[in-house]
Parts: structure tokens; sequence; C-alpha cells
């Protein structure tokens, strides 16, 4: 089946702007997951929703960074006044479900690099 | 402040030999411990997972891993490498207790050479 996808690949803008970065979840998959990556570092973690809520946003840095999940299957992480620093690579991941506490595997998608001139 | 720490950014080894990829965490919690892979161009990949039970846990292509929680270690190890192995690899940690988010090592580039 389909695993999770991500658009666009590639996003290029300018300091100050707006930007939206989706997320496609596999199909059926309850919990969805937030990450950035910058260069030279691991994945940090940003938000993560169970259905349409967030249940855990500790990880976004500021007010700037925002995402929802209106219907519970596709996700949109917004970044407002972007930074030259909010430069890295957004990944998205999706599991069936958090009720086991960590157990279910997290699937990533490709990403979305993000170049903030 | 729990972390998770790969002290190798790069290991060069030559084909058909065996590599050790290393992983070490700090907890005073119980934890899941995870191996991705992350291809060029590609997202991450789970090779292996630990959760309970058997220290020894074996995953994808020939990839297996062992905790160690005395020197809270979760080494990955592969006794032939192939030069399709050439990639990112990064360790994760997952404190139960402390939500679904996984907090990643900084990687660990493996290269593979002829």
């Amino acid at each position: 089946g389909a695993g999770v996808s991500q658009t666009p690949s590639n996003k290029v803008t300018e300091k100050g702007k707006y930007v939206e970065l989706r997320c496609d979840p596999i199909s059926g998959h309850t919990a969805l997951y937030w990450y950035r990556q910058s260069l030279g570092q691991g994945p940090e973690f940003l938000i993560y929703f169970q259905g349409t809520g967030a249940a855990d946003d500790s990880g976004l840095p500021n007010d700037r960074f925002f995402a929802v999940r209106p219907e519970g299957s596709v996700s949109t992480l917004k970044i407002q006044r972007t930074e030259r620093g909010d430069s890295a690579v957004y990944l998205c991941a999706s599991s069936v479900s958090p009720a086991s506490g960590g157990q279910e595997t997290q699937y990533f998608g490709p990403g979305t690099r993000l170049l903030v001139l | 402040a729990q972390s998770v720490t790969q002290l190798d950014s790069q290991v060069p080894v030559f084909e058909e030999a065996p590599v050790e990829l290393r992983c070490n965490y700090s907890s005073s919690v119980s934890v899941y411990l995870f191996w991705y892979v992350q291809y060029p161009n590609q997202g991450l990949q789970l090779l292996l997972k630990y959760l309970s039970g058997s220290t020894l846990v074996k995953g994808i292509n020939g990839f297996e891993a062992e905790f160690n929680k005395s020197q809270t270690s979760f080494h990955l190890r592969k006794p032939s490498v192939h030069i399709s192995d050439t990639a990112e690899y990064f360790c994760a940690v997952i404190w139960t207790g402390g939500g679904n988010k996984l907090t990643f090592g900084t990687g660990t580039q493996l290269k593979v050479e002829l």
C-alpha cells in the first residue's frame, strides 16, 4: 500500500514569508508526527496528533509554528514569518495507534526540504 | 537530561567486513529502542526495535542489535556488509511514560568501500 507522502518535496521561500507543508499519512493510521531535521543532525520532534487533536506540541520551537489535522487524516504544518534558521527537512510520520505508549512503529515520509533565503 | 549519543559520525568499512555502530542513551526509566536507516533522498526506514524480552533483536537486511541495560547501550551490528548498506543510521529512543515522541541521535554515516 501507499506510504506516507509529503508535499512539496522542496520549498524555497524568502525570509518573512508564510509556508505550508502537507503530510498525507498511511490510510487508517490515527497517530501523526512532525519532526524537523537540520543539516548534520538527527530528526527532532515537533508535534504529535492523535486523531484531530494535538496530543503533544512540546517540540514546536515558538509560536510561529502551528500544525492542524482537521479531519484526522491529512496534516498541515504552518510556519509564519519564516527565518533562515527554519531551513531544514521537515519529516512526517504516522503510526497505527499510540495507545500502546510508543511501541508502534512510526513510518516516515520522504520529507519536505525547506530553504529560507 | 535524557539523551541519545552516537559517538561515531562516520564509519568506513570494506565490503564483506563486519561492522558495529554504537549507540548509548541516558535514562533512569525504561526505554524502547530503535534503529532507523536513511538512504540518500529517501525517508527513514525502521531496521529493528527493542520493546522487551530477548535483548538480542534481529532486523531487516541482516542487521541485529543488542540491548545492554547496565551499559545503557543498543549497538547495531552486521557480520558482513554490502555496498548497498551505505547510508545514514540513526539510533532513537522512546522513554516509557514520556509520550510517543522519538528522540534521535545525531546519526552515523556508514560508508562501505570495495
